[in-house]
């Protein structure tokens, strides 16, 4: 069964740079999939980020597309986000996620497993 | 893009049935037989719970439905459970490849 967990600063300054990363185990991250990530601000709801499929290739939400990085290291079988110029508004429990089993398509855009999430305040 | 919408909350009593309506566009959820739609705790990560608008995963009771008629999908919640009281969005993928999810709903079991 494959397992996601996030980790990465809980606490980051006004204009300067979200890192997390995203340590899978139970599959590799080469061998297939979509690997993404997913943001909800205190209260509020679900926000795609963004992904990236087994072989690096990358999709951003639009409204976020200019400061946002997707990438696969897979020798530690992590993948990364990175948000930059970030503001008060960027504070949320970021999720990472990947497709379901045998999905097909713009199916597997959508999140089968997540990971438990963590939450990244911006503050100065 | 934009979000998909979704009624705020929703509520029924124990053992009847409870349906949230998730309404987008043709270019998301009227474009695709494409849509997800999630279970979402307090402070515990989402859980899928249909896929493809009307499959079940392995483990999600056969009181979950899905459903779409053009840019509305709709889950449909029947025999409803304390347990079933939770957060739920739905999801669709959408064209220029990206992903768009509904604002959510709370489901209230009386």
């Amino acid at each position: 069964q494959v397992q996601l967990q996030e980790s990465g600063p809980g606490l980051v300054k006004t204009s300067e740079t979200l890192s997390l990363t995203c340590t899978v185990s139970g599959y590799s991250i080469s061998s297939g999939y979509y690997w993404g990530w997913i943001r909800q601000p205190p209260g509020k709801g679900l926000q795609w980020i963004g992904n990236i499929n087994y072989n690096g290739s990358t999709n951003y939400n639009p409204s976020l597309k200019s400061r946002v990085t997707i990438s696969l290291d897979t020798s530690e079988n992590q993948f990364s986000l990175k948000l930059s110029s970030v503001t008060a508004a960027d504070t949320a429990v970021y999720y990472c996620a990947r497709s379901r089993t045998y999905c097909s398509g713009g199916s597997c855009y959508l999140p089968g497993y997540w990971g438990q999430g963590t939450l990244v305040t911006v503050s100065s | 893009q934009s979000a998909l919408t979704q009624p705020p909350s929703a509520s029924g009593s124990p053992g009847q049935s409870v349906t949230i309506s998730c309404t987008g566009t043709n270019s998301d959820v009227g474009g695709y037989n494409y849509v997800s739609w999630y279970q979402q705790r307090p402070g515990k990560a989402p859980k899928l719970m249909i896929y493809e608008v009307t499959k079940r995963p392995s483990g999600v009771p056969d009181r979950f439905s899905g459903s779409k008629s053009g840019n509305t999908a709709s889950l449909t919640v029947s025999g409803l459970q304390a347990e079933d009281e939770a957060d739920y969005y739905c999801s669709s993928y959408a064209s220029s490849n990206d992903c768009v999810f509904g604002g959510g709903t709370k489901l209230t079991v009386l």
